[in-house]
């Protein structure tokens, strides 16, 4: 089955600063990587997502890269602001779009994002 | 926008008993899926459903059960509660074929005492 692994496990940059959370997944198959921002007591919430024909996906100050060579991917934040403090969980599956079928997500162990003031 | 409905949000269950937790998807999602989120874990995958029929299978006990009904609400049937079993309970929806993204509701927490 698929492995996702994730770094760092915490990070904390300063207000302002980049972020940059890395994943690797282990099954070639694997065509779709979303991520997930996770608050305290919450549900994950859908931040970004990208698909195995596509090496880059942006949308403001959040970006994803994708290598599938090298089965890596990650995740970008720009400009970071208090609320982007939360946890962060890269995933991987493998996606039938023609239909048919659904399967579950294999999540990465997580990232504590802290951002300092 | 309408959002992923679980109920109950909280369920406290002795030790060998049985729960039963629900899920609503997203208005036209036709797929759902259980995850499992133990304290400072990440989610692990249970079972999922897609237009009323088991699709994918993850590390979900025998003692769990769930089904998909004709309305597309899903129920995690739950028997012989272990302490173990405590947890964060979350449903995902989506429109299978079209977008793929998998939409989380805000769970259900299980305390086994």
């Amino acid at each position: 089955g698929e492995n996702v692994e994730q770094h760092p496990s915490t990070l904390s940059v300063q207000e302002g600063d980049s972020a940059v959370i890395k994943c690797t997944y282990s099954d070639s198959a694997s065509n779709y990587f979303p991520w997930y921002k996770q608050e305290l007591g919450k549900g994950p919430q859908l931040i970004i997502d990208i698909r195995s024909n596509v090496g880059e996906k942006k949308d403001q100050r959040i970006a994803v890269t994708l290598n599938k060579t090298a089965k890596h991917f990650s995740l970008h934040i720009t400009e970071t602001q208090p609320e982007d403090s939360a946890v962060y969980f890269c995933a991987a599956t493998a996606a039938m779009y023609s239909g048919g079928g659904a399967d579950g997500l294999t999540f990465g162990k997580g990232t504590h994002l802290i951002i300092q003031p | 926008a309408a959002g992923v409905i679980q109920s109950p949000r909280h369920l406290i269950k002795e030790k060998r008993e049985t729960a039963t937790l629900k899920c609503y998807p997203i208005p036209r999602h036709d797929t759902v899926y259980w995850y499992q989120q133990g304290p400072g874990q990440d989610p692990q995958f249970l079972i999922s459903f897609y237009e009323k029929m088991q699709s994918d299978k993850g590390s979900i006990p025998d003692r769990f059960s769930a089904q998909q009904f004709s309305d597309y609400h899903s129920e995690l049937n739950m028997s012989s509660l272990e302490l173990g079993d405590s947890a964060l309970y979350f449903c995902a929806s989506s429109l299978e074929g079209q977008t793929y993204e998998q939409y989380f509701g805000p769970g259900t927490r299980l305390t086994v005492t």
